[in-house]
């Protein structure tokens, strides 16, 4: 069946830098790819999205990447903080009711 | 608030009692979700309503679990006979078209 795999599961970064989570995708037919961002206790909340017409999109200190012949997407967050702290979903979805999300990373932004 | 709300937040009960919950959506949207979500794992589909009708049900979703959306608006989901294996957070989604699907704070089920 479809599936979304996503590393790392775990990201330990210093405030400041970069960090990075990478997505793979089953389904070539998948041409909506959100993010969502989960603190503890909360539902999922959208970050940035990207369609399968557009190879890059950013938002401030947020970037995702899409590569349609890899099957790849990235999300990239710059300058960290440590309210970014949290558990991060990548999701493909067909366009119909179907969104399959990755397993999650957890970031840890340490001051 | 005119984000997607759920009730309860949490609920504790015991293995064999039935639970039910809450979703209202953001209420231009004609499209509702269930999913369901145990630690450490992304969030799984388990039904999807468009308007009042229930248009496609999870593997998942075992005759113990039903799901309604009488007047297209709000949504319950009943599980029956609760098992330890349900305890999880259970997350509504609502969508308009084919855009973003919104979520609520979920509510966290044990059953001991």
């Amino acid at each position: 069946g479809e599936n979304v795999e996503q590393h790392p599961s775990t990201l330990s970064v210093q405030e400041g830098d970069s960090a990075v989570i990478k997505c793979t995708y089953s389904d070539s037919a998948s041409n909506y790819f959100p993010w969502y961002k989960q603190e503890l206790g909360k539902g999922p909340q959208l970050i940035i999205d990207i369609r399968s017409n557009v190879g890059e999109k950013k938002d401030q200190r947020i970037a995702v990447t899409l590569n349609k012949t890899a099957k790849h997407f990235s999300l990239h967050i710059t300058e960290t903080q440590p309210e970014d702290s949290a558990v991060y979903f990548c999701a493909a979805s067909t366009g119909g009711f179907k969104t399959i999300f990755g397993a999650g990373t957890r970031l840890f932004v340490k001051a | 608030d005119t984000g997607v709300s759920q009730n309860p937040r949490h609920k504790i009960t015991k293995r064999g009692q039935n639970v039910t919950f809450r979703c209202d959506p953001i209420s231009e949207h004609n499209r509702l979700y269930w999913y369901r979500q145990t630690l450490g794992q992304g969030p799984e589909f388990l039904t999807y309503f468009q308007n009042e009708a229930q248009l496609e049900k999870s593997r998942l979703l075992s005759d113990r679990f039903s799901a309604e959306r009488p007047k297209g608006s709000f949504s319950t989901l009943e599980i029956q006979r609760t098992e330890q294996g349900d305890s999880a957070m259970y997350l509504c989604a609502s969508q308009t078209g084919q855009e973003t699907q919104y979520f609520g704070p979920g509510t966290r089920l044990l059953v001991l």
